[in-house]
């Protein structure tokens, strides 16, 4: 069983629409949770992270970390043609970055105009 | 904000041949930097962790004398593949950490690094 499970999609959704994107892991001593935004060939930018269970929100972006479910989700609402893009999200046991983080595939998010 | 850059953003070379790649932090010191490998549709797999002055920590399955690190200074890491082969092909990704900045220690990527082994 893979540490992190993610889908990979395709998803696509029209503009406007809100888009949930979620991932599983496995691992109980993951603590802090972020979410990546990858273009084609490029790194991934640093969208959000939460620590621990709970949501946290950043303008048209949601994070929920559901930690007795093991479940993470992040939301878009209002989505725009330039929210295409791979999502990602990653994880890690420490905050203080002493360790790497492991990421889910990325799922590939289509917003048809 | 933090940036991180990569040099070269892609190369092509030869079977047998070693490869370096440059990751450096431009406005902030780095004394932790991470480097991943991400094949097509896959996930980014962490392969080491370089520490300034010390040597690199590699991941389970990461043969560290092919893929050599080097962490000259706080702004410097250099992945070396050496005796490069086609199944090295991948995107290399590095990120450095800026520690002490709220609940976490941010990682920045650097914008990635297409190597293709002919």
């Amino acid at each position: 069983q893979k540490e992190v499970e993610q889908d990979p999609g395709p998803l696509s959704v029209p503009e406007g629409a809100i888009v949930s994107l979620n991932c599983t892991y496995s691992n109980s001593a993951f603590q802090y949770f972020m979410w990546y935004r990858q273009y084609s060939r490029k790194g991934p930018e640093l969208l959000m992270y939460t620590y621990s269970s709970g949501n946290k929100e950043d303008g048209r972006f949601t994070a929920q970390v559901d930690k007795s479910s093991k479940y993470i989700s992040l939301f878009i609402r209002d989505s725009q043609p330039s929210d295409s893009a791979t999502y990602l999200c990653a994880m890690s046991e420490t905050g203080g970055g002493a360790d790497g983080l492991t990421f889910g595939k990325g799922t590939h998010l289509i917003i048809q105009p | 904000g933090a940036v991180v850059s990569q040099h070269p953003s892609r190369v092509i070379c030869k079977s047998g041949t070693s490869v370096k790649i440059e990751c450096r932090s431009l406005d902030f010191q780095a004394t932790t930097m991470f480097w991943y490998r991400q094949f097509p549709k896959q996930s980014l797999m962490l392969m080491a962790t370089s520490n300034e002055g010390s040597k690199a920590t590699y991941e389970q399955g990461v043969e560290k004398d092919k893929f050599l690190i080097n962490h000259a200074s706080l702004t410097l890491s250099t992945l070396t593949v050496t005796s490069a082969h086609p199944e090295d092909s991948s995107f290399y990704i590095c990120s450095a950490r800026i520690p002490g900045q709220g609940v976490i220690d941010t990682q920045y990527f650097g914008p990635g690094t297409r190597l293709t082994v002919l």
